[in-house]
């Protein structure tokens, strides 16, 4: 079981746009603006997307965007592409226990 | 550019133990912590823990300490991860990150260790 709860799948049409939860507690994403955001395709290195909750890493598409509200984390992915089909993973700083950073489940976003 | 080449898969029975290795190139090496994270089958990520390549001083998670080692060779611009007294449910994709301040920017490609009888 992860410490940040992500939903499993979801899934858009291209064109369209989808947000990914990520919930976690008072102790890790709703104490600190410190939530990062990675694609992962199979046989890849993960990639950061967001950090910080909101900000892009340079070179990432504007379409990807990140939001918090209390202890759950999003991001949005506007203007679906195929390319955008991916699993997804949410992390956050935290201090619970003697962790550092704990990280979602994933979710696996299907490009229909 | 900034890459993160991890050592290939590795076979290993119960009760031994791993040496994953992860080299940094295209940054100074001693600015950045490096993170290792697992991912078991079907499950999350999990953090292991953390070495500073400047002065060696390294943080773990509670579940590995006793038995998890993070040792760095600043000449090389190499990381290991050791993981001694292995279990099944050791059996997982280990990956080196590169901490950047408060986010990780840079993923190795990942290492898959499997522990078997």
């Amino acid at each position: 079981q992860s410490a940040l709860t992500q939903p499993a799948s979801v899934s858009g049409s291209p064109g369209q746009s989808i947000t990914i939860s990520c919930t976690g507690t008072n102790s890790d994403v709703g104490a600190y603006n410190y939530v990062s955001w990675f694609q992962h395709h199979p046989g890849k290195a993960p990639k950061l997307m967001i950090y910080d909750v909101i900000n892009r890493p340079s070179g990432v598409s504007n379409r990807f965007s990140g939001s918090k509200s209390g202890n759950t984390a999003s991001l949005t992915i506007s203007g679906l592409q195929a390319e955008d089909e991916a699993d997804y993973y949410c992390s956050s700083y935290t201090t619970i226990n003697t962790l550092d950073w704990v990280f979602g489940g994933g979710t696996k976003l299907t490009v229909l | 550019q900034v890459q993160l080449v991890q050592s290939g898969a590795e076979v290993k029975k119960p009760g031994a133990s791993m040496k994953v290795s992860c080299k940094a190139s295209g940054y100074i090496f001693t600015d950045f912590y490096i993170h290792w994270v697992r991912q078991a089958r079907g499950q999350g990520l999990e953090w292991v823990g953390r070495i500073n390549p400047n002065s060696g001083d390294t943080k773990f998670a509670q579940k590995f300490q006793g038995r998890v080692t993070m040792t760095r060779d600043t000449s090389i611009s190499i990381v290991y991860l050791e993981l001694s007294r292995l279990q099944f449910d050791d059996t997982a994709l280990y990956y080196c990150l590169r901490g950047a301040g408060t986010t990780f920017d840079s993923w190795g490609q990942g290492t898959l260790v499997t522990v078997s009888s």
